[in-house]
């Protein structure tokens, strides 16, 4: 099986500082994608990063940057200028990639198990 | 902002019956997606679907569930009996054929139904 591997069951961050929540993953594919999910006590799922195993450059959006090092099998999520309302589960994901006439699309979601980040005042 | 809708959010249900979780996916999205989560763990592919066919299933995804598009809007999961064990928070998820700009601004789940079988 192709896994997710997310190390850190918890991560503690002071308010306004940076952190990084690490992912590794497994996999043969030549083409596939890697998320970044938000999951606050609410138990929705907020997408926040993608990263294409094509691009050259790593994906921003706002505060959060995913640091992907393809060769070593990592895409970890860097927050910077953590705010209290960070705080919350994290899943890194995967998916493999299809390119169909029109276009590319994905396939499922593999998850990893989740970081639990808490921010502190 | 376009957004995959679920109902309901919460359901309870006695062992034994049946659910159908609901959810409308992105108007012009052709993949569709179940996913489950068991309270404290990770999300878990559950089936896709496409072209109005199952395109792939977990081993999760046994006789007891069923997926339908009924009317070209709704997505729904269905379980026949239910089970303690299928009390979780069920997520739906839809995207659309792209190219590699659009992909990465997709955020394409639903809020969930959390499912309580007593």
């Amino acid at each position: 099986a192709q896994k997710i591997t997310q190390t850190q069951p918890g991560m503690f961050v002071q308010e306004k500082e940076a952190v990084t929540l690490d992912c590794t993953y497994d996999t043969s594919d030549q083409s596939y994608g890697l998320f970044w999910y938000k999951q606050p006590s609410s138990g929705e799922m907020i997408f926040l990063i993608y990263q294409g195993s094509y691009d050259e450059q790593n994906a921003t959006e706002g505060r959060y940057s995913l640091n992907f090092q393809k060769a070593r099998k990592s895409a970890n999520l860097v927050i910077s200028a953590s705010q209290l309302g960070d705080s919350a589960m994290y899943f890194c994901a995967r998916t493999h990639l299809t390119s169909r006439a029109g276009g590319t699309s994905y396939g499922k979601l593999t998850f990893g198990q989740g970081t639990i980040l808490t921010v502190h005042p | 902002e376009p957004e995959v809708t679920q109902t309901p959010s919460h359901q309870v249900t006695q062992m034994g019956q049946e659910v159908i979780l609901r959810c409308v996916p992105i108007s012009n999205h052709l993949y569709f997606y179940w996913y489950r989560q068991i309270l404290g763990q990770k999300v878990e592919f559950l089936v896709s679907f496409y072209n109005n066919e199952i395109s792939e299933k977990s081993e999760i995804f046994d006789d007891q569930f069923s997926v339908e598009r009924p009317d070209g809007s709704n997505f729904t999961l269905k379980i026949r009996s239910t089970k303690l064990e299928d009390s979780a928070m069920y997520f739906c998820a839809s995207s659309t054929r792209g190219g590699a700009r659009s992909m990465n601004t997709e955020a394409f789940f639903g809020q969930g139904t959390r499912l309580t079988v007593v």
